[in-house]
């Protein structure tokens, strides 16, 4: 059974850095891209940026260009979204997703999420 | 890129049809045959209904369809049950630089 597992709830302090992560299961990680999704409170579906687990290349939304860095460890399946200096503006919810396979543009399964909370 | 347009709500009650648009430009919606359909259950995670304009994954019940012209896609769903309820997503691919973008979502409440 294909699975992604995410990281617990945080609760950070603006300027704090932080890395989420998205253990993937069930599946071959290093042949599917692994995508991440915002959600802000109350909020529509954002599309972050997407990492190749099996040579790392990671392509970015424009609107996320330099405010996230995604990154994978394959030796451990797992998948991480992080941030160096967070923001308030950063509290959302945030998915990874499985894009479904080459040459396919959906992605089929998803984590659970990890609230991420920025408050002073 | 801006998000593609989704009505923030439509309605129906059970046993009805709905339909809900998505409408992009020719450099997404319009330019590949590559939309997708997410549901999401307030405090859940969004689940693929939709993929390639118009397939059904495995396990998705035929009451859902997908469409497309032009610049916008569609998703149709078929006598309404109560489970349906709620928020609806479109997807597009949008090219190898913005890559994909959402809609701004759908409410849809059964009656």
């Amino acid at each position: 059974e294909v699975q992604l597992v995410q990281s617990g709830a945080e609760v950070k302090k603006p300027g704090e850095s932080l890395k989420i992560s998205c253990k993937g299961s069930g599946y071959s990680f290093t042949s599917y891209w692994i995508g991440w999704v915002r959600q802000m409170p109350g909020k529509g579906l954002e599309w972050m940026g997407i990492i190749y687990p099996g040579d790392s290349d990671t392509r970015y939304s424009p609107s996320f260009q330099g405010q996230v860095t995604i990154s994978a460890d394959k030796s451990i399946s797992t998948a991480y979204l992080q941030w160096s200096s967070l923001k308030a503006s950063d509290t959302a919810m945030y998915y990874c997703a499985r894009l479904s396979g080459s040459g396919t543009y959906y992605f089929d399964y998803w984590g659970q999420g990890t609230l991420v909370t920025v408050s002073s | 890129q801006s998000a593609l347009t989704q009505p923030r709500s439509v309605s129906g009650s059970p046993g009805q049809s709905v339909t809900i648009s998505c409408t992009g430009t020719s450099s997404d919606v319009g330019g590949y045959n590559y939309v997708s359909w997410y549901q999401q259950h307030p405090g859940k995670a969004p689940k693929l209904m939709i993929y390639d304009v118009s397939k059904r994954p495995s396990g998705v019940p035929d009451r859902f369809s997908g469409s497309k012209s032009g610049n916008t896609a569609s998703l149709t769903i078929s006598g309404l049950q109560a489970e349906d309820e709620a928020d609806y997503y479109c997807c597009s691919y949008a090219g190898s630089y913005t890559l994909w973008v959402f809609g701004g979502g759908t409410k849809l409440t059964v009656l």
